[in-house]
């Protein structure tokens, strides 16, 4: 157990709907990082937050968004869902800078 | 930017065959370096790590060694086993706090 919890673990959902998937990161850890896995493709880079903060964002589209809040647990949310945005979401956290990152089990999101 | 290159696989090996998974990165400072294994149906585990130049990163019988004159991280197992078919993604985290994570090596071990 990484101690990073997500939540849901699937979801299933149609076309043009909006979703909101949820983490909370390891007690302790200020950094938190989103990233989507497709099938067969690797880890795409979506977004981190900073203690609240956004601090660098990837290729990361209009359609999705994400927040940080004071507890520090974050949510990322999907809207106008696409066929294509079906996939694996990781959350990740570490304590900062150059230190391991942790991540959770995913939610494996289906656009049906 | 920073970057992270692995080969591509499938590797393919036998149980006991020794493994080299090669991973080479660019980037500015002196960035941490990472190797973390997906099994199926999971999430990412940290494999080790290291955090300086010379350091060797170990676990599980896998080895890292950071090497800074060419820019390498290089995974090495001795003998492996059915078990350890998996995904194996080299990554960095630099002085941005960006984590940067290879394309990935899916490895296949056959008894």
């Amino acid at each position: 157990d990484s101690g990073v919890t997500q939540t849901p673990k699937h979801l299933i959902t149609a076309t043009g709907q909006r979703v909101t998937l949820r983490c909370s990161p390891r007690s302790g850890d200020l950094s938190v990082y989103w990233y989507q896995q497709s099938l067969d493709q690797g880890l795409q880079f979506l977004i981190q937050y900073y203690n609240g903060e956004e601090r660098a964002k990837g290729n990361i589209l209009e359609r999705f968004s994400a927040q940080q809040f004071p507890d520090l647990h974050s949510e990322l949310n999907l809207s106008s869902l696409e066929l294509g945005d079906s996939a694996l979401y990781f959350c990740a956290s570490s304590v900062g800078r150059e230190t391991e990152a942790f991540f959770g089990q995913g939610t494996r999101l289906t656009v049906v | 930017g920073n970057s992270v290159t692995q080969m591509e696989g499938p590797v393919t090996l036998s149980e006991e065959a020794f493994l080299t998974i090669n991973c080479t990165y660019t980037a500015t400072g002196y960035p941490s370096l990472f190797w973390y294994v997906q099994y199926p149906g999971e999430g990412l585990q940290l494999l080790l790590k290291a955090t300086k130049a010379d350091d060797k990163g170990s676990n599980k019988g896998f080895e890292a060694t950071y090497r800074k004159e060419t820019t390498s991280f290089h995974l090495e197992k001795g003998s492996v086993q059915v078990s350890d078919s998996a995904v194996y993604f080299c990554a960095l985290k630099g002085s941005t706090d960006k984590l940067i994570f290879g394309t990935g090596t899916r490895l296949q071990v056959f008894p």
